[in-house]
């Protein structure tokens, strides 16, 4: 079953760290773009990171300079290394897989699989 | 950037059918997006994608009732026979190079 499994939210003081992991199984992290998407309280999904199947990242602009997204494939799992956090980085995180959808000269990505979130609380 | 604009929020009958719409910015016309369902509480789960000519791919064990179409900018979601669960917030999505959009979701609401 293909499956992803969030760990490593909880309270954190603004301007702390936390380091949050997404294990999957059912499938490999090197093969896949991943992704880390959040959702604060009340509020709509907002893309954060991804990594590429070559190791390229992308993080959203609110987040550069601050977050990591990396991986580490001996254990086929996703890590999101946020520094300087904020009050507004409070959210739920949820590990993601893309998947890719190609044809003649292009390509797409969007995600198919979900993992079930970690929830992360800046706060002092 | 695409910015995918959908309406905050709609409504139907138990048993009815329902179209959610998801907009595409100008110039963007052409993408292909997905649709996720959040039930109350839980995470997202991906539902379809739907390219411009209207074809859509489900996910794995998406009900019959759950539909893709497009047209033009346009790409919607549509839910026959709605159920209890269907009550949940839809979101589309989309990508650029090097990034993913959604749209601000969509509450639908079974009456």
């Amino acid at each position: 079953e293909v499956q992803l499994v969030e760990s490593g939210g909880g309270l954190i003081q603004p301007g702390g760290s936390l380091r949050l992991s997404c294990v999957a199984s059912g499938f490999t992290v090197s093969g896949n773009y991943m992704s880390w998407v959040r959702q604060a309280p009340g509020k709509g999904l907002e893309w954060v990171s991804v990594i590429y199947s070559d190791d390229t990242t992308y993080h959203t602009d609110s987040v550069k300079g601050r977050f990591t997204i990396s991986r580490d494939n001996s254990k086929n799992t996703l890590y999101l290394q946020m520094n300087s956090l904020r009050a507004e980085d409070t959210a739920v995180y949820f590990c993601a897989r893309d998947r890719e959808v190609a044809g003649p000269g292009w390509y797409y990505y969007y995600v198919d699989v979900w993992g079930k979130g970690t929830s992360v609380t800046v706060s002092s | 950037q695409p910015v995918l604009t959908q309406s905050s929020s709609a409504s139907a009958s138990l048993g009815s059918s329902v179209k959610l719409t998801c907009t595409l910015s100008s110039g963007h016309s052409t993408y292909i997006i997905a649709w996720h369902q959040q039930q109350p509480g839980k995470a997202p789960r991906y539902l379809m994608r739907v390219g411009n000519g209207g074809g859509y791919t489900k996910g794995s064990g998406v009900p019959d009732r759950f539909s893709g179409s497009s047209s033009g900018a346009d790409r919607y979601l549509t839910i026959s026979n709605l159920q209890s669960e269907d009550e949940a917030d839809y979101y589309c999505e989309t990508w650029d190079t090097n990034t993913r959009v959604f749209g601000g979701g969509a509450k639908l609401t079974v009456l």
